[in-house]
């Protein structure tokens, strides 16, 4: 099984900041990588797929990169509703395996 | 607009059964790949169990092969999960989730685009 290991666990941030959130995999996923966002008492959305392309109505502050065993997803200038929390997940193997998630929080 | 509704949770004893459905709607459910993915309570995603858009084509996480079973009926565009033999460990908020593909093999371009809001599963004694 493909382990995701998302970093940092938690971030602070202000409003109108950059967020940088990672995923490492424990083998290549080559690009085979989506990231999704989840707010409290909310489903998740999908936000990136295929590591860098960005999903219909995702705001162009979001963007993802990467590709192999390492990830990463970018917000740019901060908005209120972007403070939750991020999963990756791989679909390079079965099983499709998330990470445990990063929560973005206001500083 | 495009919807999933689950519906089937509740509560249930160690060892016993509870079939959970998701009913979509607004959309060509045919063509689509579908998935089940939980969440226990104050933790992660994690995923279940993914069909191919004709049901011919499915796959488990290794925690519960064996136990759940995936299918649908795409007269009544209605996705099902089977649970035998739950475990404590089985609660969780289960979502059912459409996938942008038809199948879904590995490796897998795209994502799961839409998702319901969830059913409760409880395993208790």
């Amino acid at each position: 099984e493909i382990v995701l290991t998302q970093s940092p666990a938690t971030l602070s941030l202000s409003p109108g900041e950059r967020a940088t959130l990672s995923c490492r995999a424990s083998q290549s996923v080559s690009f085979y990588l989506a990231w999704y966002q989840q707010k409290p008492g909310q489903a998740p959305r999908l936000l990136i797929y295929d590591a860098s392309n960005r999903a219909t109505g995702i705001p162009a502050r979001f963007s993802g990169s990467g590709s192999g065993t390492d990830f990463t997803l970018t917000l740019t200038g901060l908005e209120p509703e972007d403070f939750a929390v991020y999963y990756c997940q791989q679909r390079s193997n079965w099983p499709h395996t998330f990470g445990q998630g990063t929560k973005l929080e206001i500083k | 607009q495009v919807q999933l509704v689950e519906s089937g949770g509740g509560v249930v004893q160690p060892g016993r059964s509870l079939r959970l459905s998701c009913a979509a709607s607004a959309f060509t459910f045919s063509s689509y790949a579908m998935h089940w993915v939980r969440q226990a309570p104050g933790k992660g995603l994690e995923w279940v169990a993914v069909i191919s858009y004709d049901g011919s084509n499915k796959n488990y996480a290794d925690s519960v092969k064996g136990r759940f079973s995936i299918s649908r009926d795409n007269s009544k565009n209605t996705l099902y999960l089977q649970m035998n033999s739950l475990r404590l460990e089985d609660t969780a908020l289960y979502y059912c989730a459409r996938d942008q593909a038809i199948v879904v093999a590995v490796p897998a371009e795209l994502g799961m685009d839409v998702w319901g809001q969830g059913t409760t599963v409880t395993v208790s004694s």
